[in-house]
């Protein structure tokens, strides 16, 4: 199985800076059509979690533009601009291109 | 409004049986893939089994196979799990979601738990 690596596994951050967590497929993500499929989820407390993120750098509709994916084949960071207390919980890499699909670890954000 | 709302899941022995249950509504159910997706309480995402839009493809991790059987009615806009030869560590709670890897389009359920304990 494609094993999906994130880091740092917990973030604590001050409101208003930014954030960033890495993740790092075994394989990589690009497929035949040309797409890489990487996407970024975000679990908050006590939810189902929540696409963020899509073919890398896709937001879905409704995620504020705060939120940013970023990079290519085995080599992916998403990016949170200025954190607010909203965006407490974990967060998911998943890559969808290899069966089973996997997710990696989950990076915890927490306020300082 | 959009909305996958799962049912079916409880306390369940060693060796037993569940059919968990997603109710769709408010989009083209037949028009996606679908997936289970299972958390064990305080822990990370694992994929379960998708299905095709139409049912002709199914796809299982390798801890469930031969144990788990995923279906659907897009006529009655549902999707299923049949879960059997159930173990401890199946113990989860259970997601269903749509599978758009491509698309801006990825709805979850509430998820449903199972417990496996005698």
């Amino acid at each position: 199985d494609v094993v999906m690596t994130q880091s740092p596994l917990s973030l604590p951050v001050t409101l208003g800076q930014p954030a960033s967590i890495s993740c790092r497929s075994s394989q990589s993500l690009v497929h035949s059509d040309g797409s890489t499929y990487l996407s970024w989820f975000q679990q908050r407390p006590g939810q189902s979690p929540r696409r963020l993120i899509y073919k890398a750098s896709n937001r879905d509709p409704g995620v504020p533009d705060r939120f940013s994916g970023s990079g290519s084949s085995t080599d992916f960071t998403l990016k949170i601009s200025r954190v607010e207390a909203e965006d407490v919980g974990v967060y998911y890499c998943m890559q969808g291109i290899h069966w089973p699909w996997t997710f990696g670890q989950g990076t915890r954000v927490e306020i300082k | 409004e959009v909305q996958l709302v799962e049912s079916g899941g409880g306390l369940v022995q060693p060796g037993g049986s569940l059919r968990l249950s997603c109710a769709a509504s408010g989009f083209t159910f037949s028009s996606y893939w679908m997936r289970w997706v299972r958390q064990v309480p305080g822990k990370g995402l694992e994929y379960v089994a998708s299905i095709s839009h139409d049912g002709s493809e199914k796809y299982y991790v390798d801890s469930v196979k031969g144990r788990f059987t995923i279906s659907r009615d897009n006529a009655k806009n549902s999707l299923y799990l049949q879960v059997s030869s159930l173990r401890a560590e199946d113990t989860a709670v259970y997601y269903c979601a749509t599978q758009s890897r491509g698309s801006s389009f990825d709805v979850w359920g509430q998820g449903t738990m199972v417990t496996v304990s005698s």
